[in-house]
């Protein structure tokens, strides 16, 4: 049992380039989410997703695109990236009922330069 | 908008000290998580709180949950070396907004022998 896995591990941009972040999870939950996190700020969501077919922004959407064409996979795009994306970006899964906790990925590490 | 402060943000102890790291948000929320993270590691979860007066224990941390004042406690008794890590916590405001966690900000916890 894998639970929440993140590719790549780590990854240096230019910017102006584009990626794609992927997240695979088999835990069968139904929402997931992708969050940055910048020293001294915690986690902050980027977009999530409440089942297969369906986006919705987060705290941060700007700069990011995230398409759910399956429920076990959630990614998230950089079409142009910038220097403000250098962060560690985690994904995230939940159950629909709201008495588990989101159950993360081990993060990426982007460095856009 | 719902925020979530923590204090403190940096929390040096003695092994064998107790000390309680203070989680306040500023709107109604009908959950709240705690979670540890080691450097450079993923989010592990700790605790789920559900409801006013809510407490819970793991070996040597005890968390529990005010409503009423918008705060959740995570205690710490007879620290060791090994639970130095950063301490988040997190709460959702429910409802429509279901799944979207605010996170504070992070509590790095360091124990001396």
């Amino acid at each position: 049992n894998a639970g929440v896995t993140q590719t790549p591990k780590f990854r240096v941009l230019k910017t102006g380039q584009s990626m794609t972040l992927l997240c695979a999870q088999d835990m069968n939950h139904e929402y997931m989410y992708w969050y940055r996190q910048d020293p001294g700020m915690g986690l902050r969501l980027i977009h999530y997703s409440v089942g297969e077919g369906t986006t919705a922004k987060g705290e941060v959407p700007d700069g990011y695109n995230v398409s759910r064409l399956k429920k076990q996979n959630f990614l998230l795009g950089l079409e142009s990236a910038a220097p403000s994306q250098t962060s560690v970006y985690f994904c995230a899964s939940s159950h629909l009922r709201g008495n588990q906790p989101q159950h993360f990925g081990d993060g990426t590490r982007l460095s856009i330069l | 908008e719902l925020k979530v402060e923590q204090n403190p943000l940096f929390l040096s102890m003695q092994e064998g000290k107790n000390y309680t790291i203070y989680c306040n948000y500023s709107t109604t929320s009908d959950r709240l998580y705690w979670y540890r993270q080691d450097p450079g590691k993923s989010l592990e979860s700790l605790f789920v709180l559900l409801s006013n007066g809510a407490v819970k224990q793991e070996g040597r941390l005890m968390a529990s949950l005010d409503t009423k004042a918008r705060l959740s406690t995570l205690h710490i008794t007879a620290a060791v070396h090994d639970l130095s890590a950063t301490y988040f916590c997190a709460a959702n405001a429910g409802g429509t907004s279901y799944g979207k966690l605010t996170f504070g900000q992070g509590t790095i916890l360091t124990v001396h022998p």
